[in-house]
């Protein structure tokens, strides 16, 4: 049963407009939201977070915006740029998750495609 | 700074062989994770040391699966009689306390095969 869902395995979006990704959850416990970005190769690198206390968190070109009623958050991107170019994880945590209060639950990971 | 580090970065090995993963955490967080991610898939939480203590060892999937991390530091996964179902990248994470809204901070992981 997964806990937290990524509908979308690819996103293509032209370089210079928003790339908007997506992420559903379904275990209300979680209070804490994570974006990782992971290029080939390499392990996760975190992006941006989120407190279940918020409803938006802004850094530079990247906002996350969180709906606790809907059980979802995304991650816009704007403007998306070829570097983009990576898979996307989305992860939640709470005391719930394995690993004490920052072990995560991921996504399966949206690839995101920067078109030239 | 150093970020989290693992060894080695590939790893090829018969069915049935026993194997060692090597993490070493960024230096002073106390809180060491280890998850597996397969292929199309995203990470999935196997253990979860504080300090030199498995804190939470419930996503390891079977007894031939132990890690340790005896001086609160340096940790190793190791796997005995390994199954071609164990092939995939073995990650490593670090937290600087553990104790919640930490970031945790991944190492490039170990692409295990097993042949």
């Amino acid at each position: 049963d997964q806990q937290v869902k990524q509908n979308s395995p690819s996103l293509s979006v032209q370089e210079g407009r928003i790339s908007i990704l997506n992420c559903d959850y379904t275990n209300s416990m979680f209070d804490y939201f994570l974006w990782y970005k992971k290029y080939p190769a390499e392990g996760p690198t975190f992006l941006i977070s989120i407190s279940s206390i918020k409803d938006k968190n802004e850094d530079g070109r990247f906002t996350v915006f969180l709906n606790k009623s809907a059980k979802h958050l995304s991650l816009h991107i704007v403007p998306s740029q070829p570097g983009d170019s990576a898979v996307y994880f989305c992860a939640a945590s709470g005391l719930v998750s394995g690993g004490g209060a920052d072990g995560l639950t991921f996504g399966k990971g949206t690839h995101l495609i920067i078109q030239p | 700074g150093a970020g989290v580090s693992q060894t080695p970065s590939n790893k090829v090995t018969e069915k049935g062989k026993y194997v060692e993963l090597r993490c070493d955490p960024i230096s002073g967080h106390t809180a060491l994770y280890w998850y597996r991610q397969s292929l199309g898939q995203g990470p999935e939480f196997l253990i979860y040391f504080q300090g030199t203590g498995a804190a939470d060892d419930s996503g390891l999937p079977n007894d031939r699966f132990f890690a340790v991390r005896p001086e609160g530091s340096v940790s190793t996964l190791k796997i005995q009689r390994t199954e071609r179902g164990d092939s995939a990248v073995y990650l490593c994470a670090s937290s600087a306390s553990g104790t919640g809204n930490s970031p945790l901070h991944f190492g490039n992981g170990t692409r295990l095969t097993v042949t």
